[in-house]
């Protein structure tokens, strides 16, 4: 089966600059998860969608950062405008559930750059 | 508030063997995850534990006393593709995943 697909891998931009990066889910995965993870750290979730449905963004720079997952498959994150501490690496993960054995896929990621 | 230890580095031989620990303070318990990563790449699945004791996959396996808050990822016959982070995560009352910083192995010839 086909893994967890995000795009683009690498994104440099300036920081005041917006980005956004797209992630499509295993199919069949009900639960979405947008994650940052910065170098030498553990991921740290963003936001967490059940279908089309957001179940925690409460770590989400909601000043500046946005996430929509409309029809309950494919996901974008965006951040406007962007900062020098948003560079980092933006991993997506699905699972089947997001209830009792919620084993998590990852995507490559993409890695932010803000110059 | 919820804690996740792990040592932030290790290193060992090729063909030996290692023990990674990772001691968790969580609200709730729903089960502890040990992914590998390897560098600029994405976490993969090891293992899962949620009950007490000791799971065997090949040259890893994971050990768990939920009674501890404790569990370690045990990797026999060291290989040099083994050098990564291996991140531990507990799913917490609400299923969520939280994630230890990762110990980094270095493997050594």
């Amino acid at each position: 089966e086909a893994g967890v697909a995000q795009s683009p891998r690498y994104k440099i931009i300036e920081k005041r600059q917006s980005v956004a990066f797209w992630c499509n889910p295993i199919s069949g995965h009900a639960t979405l998860y947008w994650y940052q993870q910065i170098l030498g750290q553990g991921p740290k979730l963003l936001i967490q969608f059940q279908n089309n449905g957001v179940v925690d963004d409460s770590q989400l720079p909601k000043d500046r950062f946005s996430a929509e997952r409309l029809k309950g498959v494919d996901s974008t994150l965006k951040i406007q405008p962007a900062k020098l501490e948003d560079s980092a690496v933006y991993l997506c993960a699905s699972s089947f559930s997001g209830e009792i054995y919620n084993e998590q896929f990852f995507g490559p990621g993409t890695r932010l750059t803000v110059l | 508030g919820q804690n996740i230890d792990q040592p932030t580095e290790m290193t060992a031989t090729e063909g030996a063997i290692v023990q990674i620990n990772c001691t968790y303070q969580t609200s709730g318990f729903n089960g502890l995850f040990w992914y590998q990563q390897h560098a600029g790449e994405a976490p993969t699945f090891l293992s899962y534990n949620v009950l007490d004791g000791l799971e065997e996959k090949g040259r890893f396996s994971s050990f768990l006393s939920r009674s501890k808050g404790y569990s370690y990822l045990l990797l026999k016959e060291l290989q040099m593709k083994d050098s990564a982070s291996y991140l531990c995560a507990v799913s917490d009352s609400n299923y969520q995943l939280i994630w230890g910083a990762g110990t980094k192995l270095i493997i050594k010839p």
